[in-house]
């Protein structure tokens, strides 16, 4: 049991340039997260997806885009990265029960650099 | 907004003494609060979830308090240890449509030193 596991873990991008970060969970849970961490600002939610199919916008999702097409990869894409995309990215994913939402497990993380 | 502060910032302590860190929410209609644990360059680990229904939460030395009406968490590390030197992050989950959407605080740095 993997848990939550992204790659890549670390990359460095020039403006301009595309990518997709991949997570996967093998846990079987609903509901999975993309979050961004930066100094001073903390962890804040990019975009999330309550099942396969289906995404919705989180808090910071400008120059974002998500897809969901199988239940246990969340993937996030950049499609023209800029500078003040320079972060680490999180995602996370969580069990729910009826309405019960379970505690998230969190991912390694992903260092991206923008130049 | 949800907004939600930690309180202290950065804390060092000696081994061996117990102490608590603060959380506080500014809306209290939360879903549950979860504390984390993030080691430097490193994900987070999930420390304790309370369900909004439930007042605290243990694990080992751990305690997790919850007072809704009052908008606080505290978690308590009992005897502490210079391998609980780590940045500890509360964060308050939204229930119904908002489908466990987790608002984080900044955190509180740990150093506990021998």
């Amino acid at each position: 049991n993997a848990g939550v596991t992204q790659t890549p873990k670390f990359r460095v991008l020039k403006t301009g340039q595309s990518m997709t970060l991949l997570c996967a969970q093998d846990m079987n849970h609903e509901y999975m997260y993309w979050y961004r961490q930066d100094p001073g600002m903390g962890l804040r939610l990019i975009h999330y997806s309550v099942g396969e199919g289906t995404t919705a916008k989180g808090e910071v999702p400008d120059g974002y885009n998500v897809s969901r097409l199988k239940k246990q990869n969340f993937l996030l894409g950049l499609e023209s990265a800029a500078p003040s995309q320079t972060s680490v990215y999180f995602c996370a994913s969580s069990l729910v029960s009826g309405t019960v939402t379970y505690e998230q497990y969190f991912g390694p993380g992903t260092r991206l650099t923008v130049t | 907004k949800q907004e939600v502060t930690q309180i202290p910032a950065a804390l060092s302590v000696p081994e061996g003494e117990n102490l608590v860190l603060n959380c506080s929410f500014t809306d209290s209609a939360i879903y549950n609060l979860q504390w984390f644990r993030q080691d430097p360059g490193k994900g987070l680990t999930s420390l304790l979830l309370i369900q909004s229904s439930q007042r605290e939460q243990t694990s080992g030395r751990l305690n997790a308090s919850l007072d809704k009406s009052s908008g606080r968490s505290t978690l308590y590390i009992a005897a502490s240890q210079p391998g609980d030197s780590a940045t500890y992050l509360c964060a308050v989950g939204a229930g119904g449509t908002s489908y466990g959407k987790l608002t984080f605080g900044q955190g509180t740095i740990l150093t506990v030193h021998p």
